[in-house]
Order: C-alpha cells, then structure tokens, then sequence
C-alpha cells in the first residue's frame, strides 16, 4: 500500500472548519483513501473513506485532488470533542488488506 | 447496534505469565483482525481472520503470541511468557468481509507488565 504523509500537529478554533492534509503521491489506481480517528485512550474510529471522488458523510468531508495524489479531510464546524489523532490511510479494498497506520496529525481544537 | 467489544479492558501482569485477551466482533463479521499499539505510535497489524481460519499472522512479533477463533466469532490473543516490551494496547477490529472492508475497533485492552 502507498505511504501518506501528514503534519504532525494542527490547531483550530472551535466552530471553524478544521482542514486537515494529507499526500499519498504514490498511491495506485485501485487504492481508497481512508480516513480514521482516535480520541484519548479509545480505538480507532472510522471517519470516511474514497477513491476518487469527493465523499460527504454526517461526520465530514474528503476532497481528493483530480491527480489523486493528495486529499484533505474537511471537519466542518470543529468542536472541543473532535480533538484527536487523525490518520490517513491508503489501501486495496480486498479482503484482509490491514491497515497500516503512519503518525497521523494531531489535532488540537481550541476554545 | 453494539460494536466490537473486548476484554479485559486492563490487564496487568508480571513477566513470565500467561495471558489472554478477548474480542466480540460485530455480529455477522466474518473478517477480524488484531494490532497493537505501543505508547505514542498508530496501530500495529498482528494476525487477521477470515472465519475461523488465520489468513494472514505476518504481524505476530513471535512465537509467543497465538490467536485462536475456534467458531468464527469471538477470537483470543494469547502472550506467552509475557516480556515487559509486550505492554501495549492490543485492538482488535472487524469487517463485514470481502467487498465491504471498512473495519470497526474496539476500545482496546490495555496490558502492562510490570
């Protein structure tokens, strides 16, 4: 599976759109993008995933660039509860492909 | 519905103990899978499940770690002769199978050994 690289950290205010990036420049043609969260001392958390395409959920937004080699997850209104380590993952879609999961970006939500 | 469920949700040990770690996938889950996560770091695979068969164990650190799903569904993570580098957080996941792989965790077991 492609690498991603992510920031290591990020702040938002609380109540301001929290734009979160991610590169995957060597991810392949039949390869998701996936996006997961993991709150203080709680499992991973699944968010959204996509291949190329924009995906909207009740959680978030993925915005994957036409070339597919960057995407963004966009947290609308961030709040204090969203403050988390957040991973981006590219992987196949066959069954038992692991996920393999870099630093992620921590991110800080601030009153 | 309920998620992946697992237990302990602490375990602590000594070294050279046995230890057990339990997972509930979610119900009707044919694919689960185990990581572990040291202090700092994302997630480890360790060994995924297709049924009751192991169809991938590439992640399992050594020989003193095994895990069983006798039945499909619920799955053991079993530490021999627990080493103080074994204290982690161990997760398990599940997913509905081949075609729809978005997998759910657990809240993790957290295992020290002291």
């Amino acid at each position: 599976d492609a690498k991603t690289t992510q920031p290591p950290s990020m702040d938002c205010a609380e109540g301001r759109a929290a734009n979160l990036p991610c590169n995957h420049s060597t991810i392949s043609g039949n390869e998701y993008v996936y996006w997961y969260r993991q709150i203080h001392s709680q499992g991973p958390q699944y968010i959204i995933h996509g291949l190329k395409n924009n995906e909207t959920n009740e959680m978030a937004s993925l915005i994957i660039t036409e070339d597919r080699k960057s995407s963004t997850l966009i947290l609308p209104h961030a709040t204090l509860r969203d403050t988390a380590v957040y991973y981006c993952i590219v992987r196949r879609n066959n069954a038992g492909n692991m996920l393999t999961f870099g630093g992620g970006t921590r991110l800080m939500v601030k009153p | 519905g309920a998620g992946v469920s697992q237990t302990p949700s602490n375990k602590v040990t000594e070294k050279g103990k046995y230890v057990e770690l339990r997972c509930d996938p979610i119900s009707g889950h044919t694919a689960l899978y185990w990581y572990r996560q040291s202090l700092g770091q994302g997630p480890e695979f360790l060994i995924y499940f297709q049924g009751t068969g192991a169809a991938d164990d590439s992640g399992l650190p050594n020989d003193r770690f095994f895990a069983v799903r006798p039945e499909g569904s619920v799955s053991t993570l079993k530490i021999q002769r627990t080493e103080r580098g074994d204290s982690a957080v161990y997760l398990c996941a599940s997913s509905l199978g081949a075609g729809a792989e978005t997998q759910y965790f657990g809240p993790g077991t957290r295992l020290l050994v002291l």
